[in-house]
């Protein structure tokens, strides 16, 4: 069964700390892609990362990072610099080839000034 | 550009009306889903279609239907509300089945009372 596991319904982090958001996947697939998301209040889903994995190298974008750590079956994001701005709930997700996606269950990150 | 376009955004139903949520995107993508999100929990795929009049159920399907007449189209039909059916809804489409970029609706927010 493919699955996603966020452990940390809550996050709390100073303004311009950096801050890490755990995320673990269960697949028996080889071929399979990782992914962030960030909802604001307002509900969109944003987009922010994406990790392929036969990618040998750790994703990054801007100020987000994805920690691949493929034995481990874990894709953490790493937020650096933080910002009031980020304040929203992450979701982590997972897609396996031909199939749509498996979200987590989120957390919640807030930015304290 | 609009992108994925999710009427209406609000709705309230009684329990065993019916009603059909709209999507639609101008991207010329062939791959669109839908998915649910219940308080505390991560996006839940509702049924997806890799083009037009193809159409699969997700992990869960039961109480929907769906149809893909058009590229640019992909109706939800709640048959027979029902309050467990309350629930935040997200269209998302993407260039194809492998592609990594997902652009998601802003959402709609149903209840069945």
């Amino acid at each position: 069964a493919q699955k996603i596991t966020q452990t940390q319904p809550g996050m709390f982090v100073q303004e311009k700390e950096a801050v890490t958001l755990d995320c673990t996947y269960d697949t028996s697939d080889q071929s399979y892609g990782l992914f962030w998301y960030k909802q604001p209040s307002s509900g969109e889903m944003i987009f922010l990362i994406y990790q392929g994995s036969y990618d040998e190298q750790n994703a990054t974008e801007g100020r987000y990072s994805l920690n691949f750590q493929k034995a481990r079956k874990s894709a953490n994001l790493v937020i650096s610099a933080s910002q009031l701005g980020d304040s929203a709930m992450y979701f982590c997700a997972m897609r396996v080839w031909n199939n749509d996606m498996r979200f987590g269950a989120g957390t919640r990150l807030t930015v304290k000034p | 550009n609009a992108g994925v376009t999710q009427t209406p955004k609000f709705q309230v139903l009684k329990t065993g009306q019916s009603m059909t949520l709209q999507c639609a995107q101008d991207m010329n993508h062939e791959y669109m889903s839908w998915y649910r999100q219940d308080p505390g929990m991560g996006l839940r795929l509702i049924h997806y279609s890799v083009g037009a009049g193809i159409t699969d159920q997700g992990e869960v399907p039961n109480g929907y239907n769906v149809s893909r007449s058009t590229t640019e189209d992909f109706p939800l039909r709640l048959l027979s509300a029902a309050p467990s059916q309350t629930s935040v809804y997200f269209c998302a489409s993407r260039l194809d089945s492998s592609g990594n970029t997902i652009y998601f609706g802003e959402g709609s927010w149903l209840t069945v009372v």
